[in-house]
């Protein structure tokens, strides 16, 4: 049983449309963050939310933290090819002890 | 920096035969993760080290697997003897105290299989 629950697991859009991944627990995190893995490659850190009810842009991308920071989303505006990828969620109970999610496999076609 | 390194990037390796796996961190980073990840079981956290101490290993599977922080340049993590059933992605990640709100910087991994 993941401590992390991601939905969903895989998604398959067409270039320009907009989408929403989830990733719930019902643990309280300190912090939550979001990872981006491309095939053959280790993950890459997009953000850390740490308040509840944070709201975080980066650039196509809104990253929310719950307001009792069990869960989280994900949120990709007009997305593209290179958004292609795995978008794993991470929880942290202390500062250092990371616990991941599945993933959602999320594909862009053009 | 050069990021995480990890050596080698493939392993194939015969049922029985000792692995071993190794990681170079990031200059500074104090904290040392090993991950292991399948497509059933996604990314699993084997054992971390502090300062080159091992802090937490409940994740190693069993007494097979063994990892190794000798100083703070230099980790392995040795399956021995190996089974089918390790196949999977292992990866490296490092991190500085702030793991929490920096994160993790992962390596490339280490594509693992065994016949």
């Amino acid at each position: 049983t993941q401590l992390l629950e991601q939905s969903p697991q895989f998604l398959s859009i067409q270039e320009g449309e907009n989408l929403t991944v989830y990733c719930n627990s019902s643990s309280v995190f300190s912090s939550l963050q979001w990872y981006r893995q491309e095939p053959g490659e280790g993950p890459v850190l997009l953000v850390t939310v740490v308040t509840g009810g944070e709201v975080k842009k980066l650039k196509r991308l809104t990253f929310q933290f719950g307001d009792a920071r069990k869960d989280s989303s994900l949120h990709i505006t007009a997305a593209q090819p290179g958004d292609t990828g795995l978008y794993l969620c991470a929880g942290a109970h202390n500062n250092n002890d990371m616990r991941f999610g599945a993933g959602t496999r999320l594909t862009v076609k053009p | 920096d050069a990021g995480v390194i990890q050596s080698p990037r493939h392993e194939v390796t015969e049922m029985g035969q000792e692995v071993t796996l190794r990681c170079k961190p990031i200059s500074g980073h104090d904290y040392l993760f090993w991950y292991r990840q399948t497509m059933m079981r996604g990314l699993e956290l084997l054992i971390y080290f502090n300062n080159n101490v091992p802090i937490d290993d409940s994740g190693m599977p069993e007494d097979r697997f063994s990892a190794k922080m000798p100083n703070a340049s230099f980790s392995t993590l040795k399956i021995q003897p190996s089974e089918p059933r390790d196949s999977a992605v292992y990866f490296c990640a490092s991190s500085g105290p702030w793991t929490g709100t920096h994160g993790y910087t992962f390596g490339s991994g280490t594509r693992l299989t065994v016949v």
